[in-house]
């Protein structure tokens, strides 16, 4: 069973849907982080939150909102999107800064999503 | 410029052989953590193994081993014994500071395929 869930897994929407993804950890973590993956890049950091409170947002359009009620919880608010946002996004979760230099970050499964 | 490189879009190996996966770095900062992720079809990061730019000794975890070579920002991931469950793409990332803050920074990743 994987410590960091998301959903749903697959998700298609029209430009102008408002829709929002979930990420739920169970490792006791401090930080949260949500990702994207689009073909032939990179991953790209998108937001960091650490204790609930963001300490990093990577120059992401405001068309995605984060929000992180508790340490456990991670949400991505997604409207007004493009079809090039359309990518693999993944929730990370870690020990934050308790972790030192070796601090890991445990991946959820991602959302796959599709803009039409 | 590129703070993590992998060369090898794609690489094939046989079961039962060893493969190695070339990963180099592009750091100033003497502190640093690199990390190997595996991610199946499914879509979920898999962390691997960790490397400390302090170690002393090359990680091993199982079947998978690091060729960390300080002098030539190297870090070789080293898989023994291949399976066909291995087949997927592997990531190596490095933990840096930028700007005060913690971050990982993802290479492209190479596919790997295991023909039985």
């Amino acid at each position: 069973e994987t410590g960091v869930t998301q959903t749903p897994r697959h998700l298609v929407m029209g430009m102008t849907n408002k829709k929002s993804l979930k990420c739920e950890q169970h490792l006791g973590h401090n930080a949260m982080y949500w990702y994207k993956q689009s073909a032939k890049k990179p991953l790209e950091l998108m937001f960091v939150y650490n204790f609930k409170e963001q300490t990093e947002n990577n120059s992401v359009p405001s068309r995605f909102s984060p929000e992180c009620p508790n340490s456990s919880h991670l949400f991505l608010h997604l409207h007004t999107l493009q079809p090039e946002d359309s990518a693999l996004y993944l929730c990370a979760s870690s020990l934050g800064l308790a972790g030192g230099l070796k601090e890991t970050q445990y991946f959820g499964p991602g959302t796959r999503l599709l803009v039409l | 410029a590129q703070k993590i490189t992998q060369t090898q879009p794609g690489m094939f190996v046989q079961e039962k052989e060893a493969v190695t996966l070339d990963c180099t770095y592009d750091t100033s900062d003497p502190s640093y953590g690199l990390f190997w992720y595996k991610q199946p079809s499914s879509g979920e990061m898999i962390f691997l193994i960790y490397q400390g730019s302090y170690d002393q000794q090359n990680a091993t975890e199982g079947r998978y081993s690091l060729n960390f070579q300080k002098a030539r920002k190297s870090a070789n991931l080293v898989i023994s014994a291949s399976q066909l469950g291995d087949s997927a793409m592997y990531f190596c990332a490095m933990r840096e500071t930028i700007g005060g803050s913690e971050k990982l920074v993802f290479g492209k990743g190479t596919k790997l395929t295991v023909n039985p």
